[in-house]
């Protein structure tokens, strides 16, 4: 069945150390999109692309990275974790033509 | 920036109340998206609205774009237990990127 995966599903980490959210998505969708989203609240926008090789960045000033150098592969990487980047990261994807967004079941990040 | 705000921020409903929430933007709109996220889950796509006043529905959800394409409205009927979540309107200028609006957590009791 088509779909989107993210993992992990939920992650405590310790301050300083480097890590990567994973994103795959199925449905053959060339855009794709980073969001982050704490509880009950607002979703910010990090990142976003357009296809392969395409980057931007998102409204919220992120110290994350991405890359995409696969159209179904889209990771977010945070290369020093601080307390502050404790959140809710939701990955979305959708036709170039438009219409809705399928998020991810999201991953939970929790800094310590 | 472009801004997409939701009132009310906030509802608590008892079973069986209507509720509504309402959706500003700043700007002109192409289109708008609606979507549901129930507590500890994901935003999941409800409904897109393109022209000007279009009302479409779903069972007991009625969704309507405003004649000047700024601004929107959720209604549900009779609300049920499942209703449970945050609903959030998506405003779409025209340049491919969704704007999300603040969201209106819905609370209904039994």
């Amino acid at each position: 069945e088509a779909d989107i995966y993210q993992t992990p599903r939920y992650l405590v980490i310790g301050t300083g150390k480097k890590i990567t959210l994973e994103c795959s998505q199925t449905m053959g969708h060339d855009k794709m999109y980073w969001y982050q989203q704490d509880p009950g609240m607002e979703l910010h926008l990090i990142h976003y692309s357009y296809g392969v090789n395409s980057t931007e960045k998102g409204d919220l000033s992120s110290e994350s990275t991405v890359s995409r150098i696969r159209t179904e592969h889209f990771p977010l990487t945070l290369e020093s974790a601080r307390p502050s980047h404790t959140s809710q990261y939701l990955c979305a994807s959708s036709h170039l033509g438009g219409h809705g967004y399928t998020f991810g079941s999201g991953t939970r990040l929790t800094v310590v | 920036g472009q801004q997409v705000m939701q009132i009310p921020q906030y509802q608590h409903v008892q079973e069986g109340e209507d509720f509504t929430t309402y959706c500003n933007s700043s700007t002109t709109l192409s289109n708008i998206q609606w979507y549901k996220q129930r507590p500890g889950g994901h935003p999941v796509f409800l409904i897109q609205l393109v022209k000007s006043g279009e009302v479409k529905k779903q069972k007991r959800l009625t969704f309507q774009f405003g004649e000047a394409k700024k601004n929107s409205s959720l209604h549900i009927t009779a609300t049920q237990t499942t209703d449970v979540g945050t609903y959030f309107c998506a405003g779409n200028t025209g340049f491919q990127k969704l704007v999300f609006g603040t969201g209106t957590r819905l609370l209904v009791s039994p």
